[in-house]
C-alpha cells in the first residue's frame, strides 16, 4: 500500500508567482490535512479537508492561500503571489475516519 | 488540545533503551496521547498512541500514568536511525488537527 505522496518534492518560485502543491492520500483515505513547517520551527496545522469539503481551515492565512480536495484527483494547496516568508516545508497527512494521520515526505518551497 | 511539556534534548547510547518523558497535565478525558517523530526534516512518522492502558507495537512502548498527566515513550533498543525529534501530543480519536510542540531532540550515540 503506497504511502502519502506529495509532489513536487522541491519547488522554487520567484516572488509574485503562484505555487501549487499536490497531495495524493493513501489508498482508502478520504481525509487530508496540510501542515507547514517554517525553518527551525515546529509543524503548524493549516487546513483539514474531506472530499470536496473544507472541514477546518483555522490555520490557513487569510489571504493568498487556498486548498481543495476534489472528488477525483489529489488535494491541492495553492499559494498565490508568493513572498519570501512562504518559504517552508509543506506536509500533507491523510487518514480514514477516526484513524491516525500518516504523513507524506513534504514539499520544500523556496521563494527567491 | 492538551498542552505538553518535553525535554528539549536527550542523548542515549546505541543499544540501550531510550525513555522519553512527556507531561500533559491538561489532557482531557477523551484525548489520546500520540507520539510522532521527525527524522532530519522528513515527514513526521507515527509511532504509537494510547488512552489509558500501556501500549506496545513493533516500534515502541507507551507507558501512561494512571492519572494520565504524563507518559513515557520507550524505544527498547535504540539504533542510530532513531536519532530524531520526538513529539507527544493529545488528540481526540477522530479527525482533528495535530498540535506539534517543540519536541525532544533525541541523539543516539555510537
Amino acid at each position: 500500500n503506497a504511502g502519502v505522496m506529495q509532489n513536487p518534492r522541491h519547488l522554487v518560485r520567484r516572488r509574485g508567482q503562484e505555487a501549487r502543491l499536490r497531495c495524493s492520500p493513501m489508498k482508502g483515505h478520504s481525509h487530508v490535512y496540510w501542515y507547514r513547517q517554517l525553518p527551525e520551527e515546529g509543524l503548524k496545522f493549516m487546513v483539514y479537508l474531506q472530499k470536496e469539503n473544507i472541514i477546518d481551515e483555522s490555520g490557513m492565512p487569510k489571504e493568498r492561500f487556498s486548498a481543495e480536495f476534489p472528488k477525483e484527483g489529489p488535494s491541492i494547496l495553492r499559494i498565490q503571489q508568493v513572498v519570501r516568508g512562504d518559504s517552508a516545508a509543506y506536509f500533507c497527512a491523510s487518514s480514514t475516519r477516526w484513524e491516525t494521520q500518516y504523513f507524506g515526505p513534504g514539499t520544500r518551497l523556496l521563494v527567491l | 488540545d492538551a498542552k505538553t511539556t518535553q525535554p528539549t534534548s536527550m542523548d542515549c547510547a546505541e543499544g540501550r533503551a531510550a525513555n522519553l518523558p512527556c507531561n500533559h497535565s491538561t489532557i482531557s478525558g477523551n484525548e489520546y496521547v500520540y507520539w510522532y517523530r521527525q527524522i532530519h526534516s522528513q515527514g513526521p512518522q507515527y509511532i504509537i498512541h494510547g488512552l489509558k492502558n500501556n501500549e506496545t507495537n513493533e516500534m515502541a512502548s507507551l507507558i501512561i500514568t494512571e492519572d494520565r498527566k504524563s507518559s513515557t515513550l520507550i524505544l527498547p533498543h535504540a539504533t542510530l536511525r532513531d536519532t530524531a525529534v520526538y513529539y507527544c501530543m493529545g488528540s481526540n480519536f477522530g479527525n482533528e488537527k495535530l498540535t506539534f510542540g517543540t519536541g525532544t531532540r533525541l541523539t543516539i550515540i555510537p
